[in-house]
């Protein structure tokens, strides 16, 4: 069974700049979730991505985007990167549905600086 | 609102000793609240949730709904249990957690 995997695990950009996150989730997952996790907090939700089409946001501006591939992959975009959005970004796979509810099974997750 | 109230930053007992890392929350509603946690250099893991009314690794957590808590407790200590731990709350029947800011807990020998 493969676990969750993410890419890239750090990289560094510039204020403005766009990133892209990937994430492959667990096998037979076919749900995808996104935290951001920013320095002496706790995860906090940013959206979900069910069977290819968003399934809840967080309290997250719109240059936050993802998708979900049919394989349940999926990308994290943001856009006009702030100094702020400098923080470790996790994905999360779940089953789904009411068999797995609340059990997430986490990436090692991207570390996003921005200068 | 919906929130979640760790409000240690750093636990640290001796090993042996009784551990619990308090975890309060706010939800209007039937929440289903969970602990996490993270060893050095490992990922993020579910450690318990309060609807299996189970023990993991001599861990319980009760649910009291009259005070809104949820803590984890230990009654004896071990090394290996150093780690970060996370209160987690699903709004009922969701994968949308909503995590407290974490209480690291530290075992000396």
């Amino acid at each position: 069974e493969t676990g969750v995997t993410q890419s890239p695990t750090h990289l560094i950009k510039t204020r403005g700049q766009q990133v892209t996150l990937r994430c492959s989730s667990q096998s037979g997952h076919n749900t995808v979730s996104w935290y951001q996790q920013a320095l002496g907090q706790g995860p906090q939700f940013i959206f979900q991505y069910y069977r290819e089409e968003e399934n809840g946001r967080g309290n997250f501006p719109p240059r936050f985007s993802g998708l979900q591939f049919p394989n349940y992959s999926s990308e994290l975009n943001v856009n006009a990167l702030e100094l702020d959005d400098s923080a470790l970004y996790l994905c999360a796979s779940s089953l789904g549905g009411l068999a797995g509810a609340g059990e997430l099974f986490f990436g090692e997750g991207s570390r996003l600086t921005v200068l | 609102a919906q929130r979640v109230t760790q409000p240690e930053k750093l636990l640290s007992v001796f090993k042996g000793a009784p551990v619990e890392l308090k975890c309060n929350y706010s939800y209007s509603g039937s929440p289903e609240l969970f602990w996490y946690v993270q060893y050095s250099r490992q990922r993020l893991q579910l450690l318990l949730r309060h609807i299996s009314r189970e023990s993991i690794k001599g861990f319980t957590a009760d649910l009291n709904k009259g005070e809104t808590s949820f803590h984890l407790k230990k009654p004896f200590a071990q090394e290996e249990d150093s780690a970060m731990y996370y209160c987690a709350l699903s709004p009922y029947n969701t994968d949308k957690l909503i995590f407290g800011t974490g209480t690291r807990l530290q075992v000396f020998p």
